[in-house]
């Protein structure tokens, strides 16, 4: 049972332009959401956050975007860069949790230069 | 500072044999957690340490075990291996105790059972 779910496994998208990464969930307990960015040979670093409470949060090109209602979430990446080119992870977190991190399957960006 | 280090780097074994994963935290945390990532699939949950208390379980077999060590280096042993368990170890360390402190990833260990 995929409580969060990301339905592109790519996306491909020209340097300069906006990418939105898209990620579903299921699981209402879901109280914290963040993004991972991981590169071939490394392991997934944090890009950034949101909680529950909040609909946006934004640092520097990157902003997430909480629908709660909808229990949906994006990744806006603007403008996006060559170097951002990576597979994105979506997880989410409840406190009951502890540190049980949910993801997704991940999405591929390809940004052409 | 040195980041999560995870050793073997590659490792390839056989139906049925036994392997010991090994992880190193960022220095000063306390908190170990171990992700497997089938190919195709986003990480998931097999356990966390904090402290060298096991904290949480994902859905894993019982061939699946771990422990911390008072300098909070982790293992991560499985026994009987079958082709499935194939994947990509990661181990993840934190700092603090609350659910929300950010999780740092090691680079992995490759799993491959022939």
């Amino acid at each position: 049972d995929q409580q969060v779910k990301q339905n592109s496994p790519s996306l491909s998208v020209q340097e300069g332009r906006i990418s939105i990464l898209n990620c579903d969930y299921t699981n209402s307990m879901f109280d914290y959401f963040l993004w991972y960015k991981k590169y071939p040979a490394e392991g997934p670093t944090f890009l950034i956050s949101i909680s529950s409470i909040k609909d946006k949060n934004e640092d520097g090109r990157f902003t997430v975007f909480l629908n709660k209602s909808a229990k949906h979430l994006s990744l806006h990446i603007v403008p996006s860069q060559p170097g951002d080119s990576a597979v994105y992870f979506c997880a989410a977190i409840w406190g009951g949790s502890n540190y049980k991190l949910t993801f997704g399957k991940g999405t591929l960006l390809t940004v052409n230069p | 500072d040195a980041g999560v280090t995870q050793s073997p780097t590659h490792l390839i074994k056989t139906r049925g044999q036994q392997v010991t994963l090994r992880c190193s935290p960022i220095s000063g945390h306390k908190s170990v957690s171990w992700y497997q990532q089938v190919l195709g699939q986003g990480p998931q949950f097999i356990f966390q340490y904090y402290e060298k208390e096991e904290r949480g379980r994902g859905n894993f077999p019982d061939r699946f075990s771990a422990r911390q060590f008072p300098n909070y280096s982790s293992e991560l042993n499985v026994n009987a291996l079958l082709l499935g368990d194939s994947a990509l170890y990661l181990c993840a360390s934190s700092a603090g105790t609350g659910a929300y402190n950010e999780q740092f990833f090691g680079p992995g260990t490759r799993l491959t059972v022939l």
